[in-house]
């Protein structure tokens, strides 16, 4: 079983949709989760970055972590064609310096 | 461009060459990590450097895979007698600080082709 499990998809939503995007995890020592988008053929850019259970909201962005359920997600408000992409979840222990990413999941977003 | 520099872009070996991936961190980022993506697959980490130093390099394959960082210039992932299996992305992260400020930026990532 992977450290951290991602659907795949592609999930397709039309455009001004609300996506929700999710990953579950098994280590319980992770503390910081993050979220990176890639484009294809691209690198990864970093969209949230949060520490513990919570929210987090960036413009169009929100990030939640819930600890206890060892479950993350990223919203994405009023979607856009240019939000289709590959996004990746990634988690880090608290006194560690690699990230754990998840498989990544596509989404496409259809005007 | 202030940002992560990796060249070249894309890499084209025959077996057994050698491959060498070259990363620029951001300025003023003394922490450089390496991660391989392969086809369908999410990141893997492999190694962890600082300035002359490796600091973890537990997701690197024992043989044939090398790094550095040398105190002037940029770090360096080294494959040796390359394979078809090491056809993947490279993508070099780099970091300014550690602990709970540790985030890390990526570049633009190496293709590697192995024929």
């Amino acid at each position: 079983q992977k450290e951290v499990e991602q659907d795949p998809g592609p999930l397709s939503v039309p455009e001004g949709a609300i996506v929700s995007l999710n990953c579950t995890y098994s280590n319980s020592a992770f503390q910081y989760f993050m979220w990176y988008r890639q484009y294809s053929r691209k690198g990864p850019e970093l969209l949230m970055y949060t520490y513990s259970s919570g929210n987090k909201e960036d413009g169009r962005f929100t990030a939640q972590v819930d600890k206890s359920s060892k479950y993350i997600s990223l919203f994405i408000r009023d979607s856009q064609p240019s939000d289709s992409a590959t996004y990746l979840c990634a988690m880090r222990r608290d006194a560690g310096n690699m990230l754990t990413f998840g498989g990544g999941t596509r989404l496409m977003v259809k005007p | 461009n202030a940002g992560v520099m990796q060249n070249p872009r894309h890499l084209v070996r025959r077996r057994g060459q050698e491959a060498r991936l070259r990363c620029s961190p951001m300025k003023g980022h003394s922490h450089v990590y390496w991660y391989r993506q392969l086809p369908e697959e999410g990141l893997k980490f492999m190694v962890y450097l600082q300035k002359e130093n490796i600091i973890d390099e537990s997701g690197m394959p024992k043989e044939r895979f090398s790094a550095e960082f040398p105190k002037e210039g940029p770090s360096i992932l080294r494959i040796q007698q390359v394979v078809r299996g090491d056809s993947a992305a490279y993508f070099c992260a780099s970091s300014l600080l550690q602990g709970r400020e540790n985030i890390q930026y990526f570049g633009a990532g190496t293709r590697l082709s192995v024929l």
